[in-house]
C-alpha cells in the first residue's frame, strides 16, 4: 500500500526567508511524486512533479523538490518566500494499483508567510 | 486555467437527501477521478472513470456512485446524505496512465445540515 506523510501541519515563516515543507512516502512499487498547492476556496494546482530522470525538479515560481529514494522523501523548498506563497501544500504519490492509477495525498502543510 | 469545470460551486443539503455533482473534463482527457476533501484534510480518492466505466474505487460506501458520459464529463451522486459527507468534492481529469498530470476543478463545497 502507498501512503504519504507530511511532517508539518503548519509552517510559519517571514517574508524572504527560506522554507522547507517535508514529505515522506511509502510504496512497494515505483512511484511518481507531486506537489500541489491550494489557495483559499480554490481547487488544487500542480506545483511540480517527479516522474523520472533528474531527482531535482523545479517549478516556474521558484520552488524546487528533491526526490530521495533512499530516504523515501520528496521535500519542497524555496530559498525566499513571498506573501503570495501563503497557501496549503499537498504532497501526493501516484502509482498503478489494480489496473488504475490514483493520487494519494498527505494531510497538507499550511504555509503562512508573514511580513 | 485548467479547463476542468465543476458545478455547482456550493450547495446545502439536508441529511438523508440525495445530491448530484457535475464535472466537465479538460478537452481530450478520457479519465475522470473524484476526490473528497474534508475540512483540514488532504483529498481522499473516491473513484475513477475511464471510457464510461468505473475502473477503480477508494474506501467509500456504495451510496457514492458516479457516471461518465461519452464526452468524458462526469457526475458524482451521493444518496442518503450524512453530516460527515460535508466536504469539498474535487474532480480531476487526465489521460490514462500513472505518469500523466491530473488537472483539478475548483471543487464543489457540499454542506449537509
Amino acid at each position: 500500500a502507498q501512503s504519504v506523510t507530511q511532517l508539518d501541519s503548519q509552517v510559519p515563516v517571514f517574508e524572504e526567508a527560506p522554507v522547507e515543507l517535508r514529505c515522506n512516502y511509502s510504496s512497494s512499487v515505483s512511484v511518481y511524486l507531486f506537489w500541489y498547492v491550494q489557495y483559499p476556496n480554490q481547487g488544487l494546482q500542480l506545483l511540480l512533479k517527479y516522474l523520472s530522470g533528474s531527482t531535482l525538479v523545479e517549478s516556474i515560481n521558484g520552488f524546487e523538490a528533491e526526490f530521495n529514494k533512499s530516504q523515501t522523501s520528496f521535500h519542497l523548498r524555496k530559498p525566499s518566500v513571498h506573501i503570495s506563497d501563503t497557501a496549503e501544500y499537498f504532497c501526493a504519490v501516484s502509482g498503478v494499483s489494480g489496473g488504475y492509477n490514483k493520487l494519494i495525498f498527505g494531510a497538507g502543510t499550511r504555509l503562512a508567510v508573514h511580513p | 486555467e485548467t479547463g476542468v469545470t465543476q458545478s455547482p460551486t456550493h450547495l446545502i443539503k439536508t441529511r438523508g437527501q440525495q445530491v448530484t455533482l457535475r464535472c466537465s473534463s479538460q478537452s481530450g482527457h478520457n479519465t475522470v477521478s473524484w476526490y473528497q476533501q474534508a475540512l483540514g484534510q488532504g483529498p481522499q480518492f473516491i473513484f475513477q472513470y475511464y471510457r464510461e466505466e468505473e475502473n477503480g474505487r477508494g474506501n467509500f460506501p456504495p451510496r457514492f456512485s458516479g457516471l461518465q458520459f461519452p464526452n468524458y464529463s462526469s457526475e458524482l451522486n451521493v444518496n442518503a446524505l450524512e453530516l460527515d459527507d460535508s466536504a469539498l468534492y474535487l474532480c480531476a481529469s487526465s489521460l490514462a496512465g500513472s505518469d500523466t498530470e491530473a488537472f483539478f476543478g475548483q471543487g464543489t463545497r457540499l454542506t449537509v445540515v
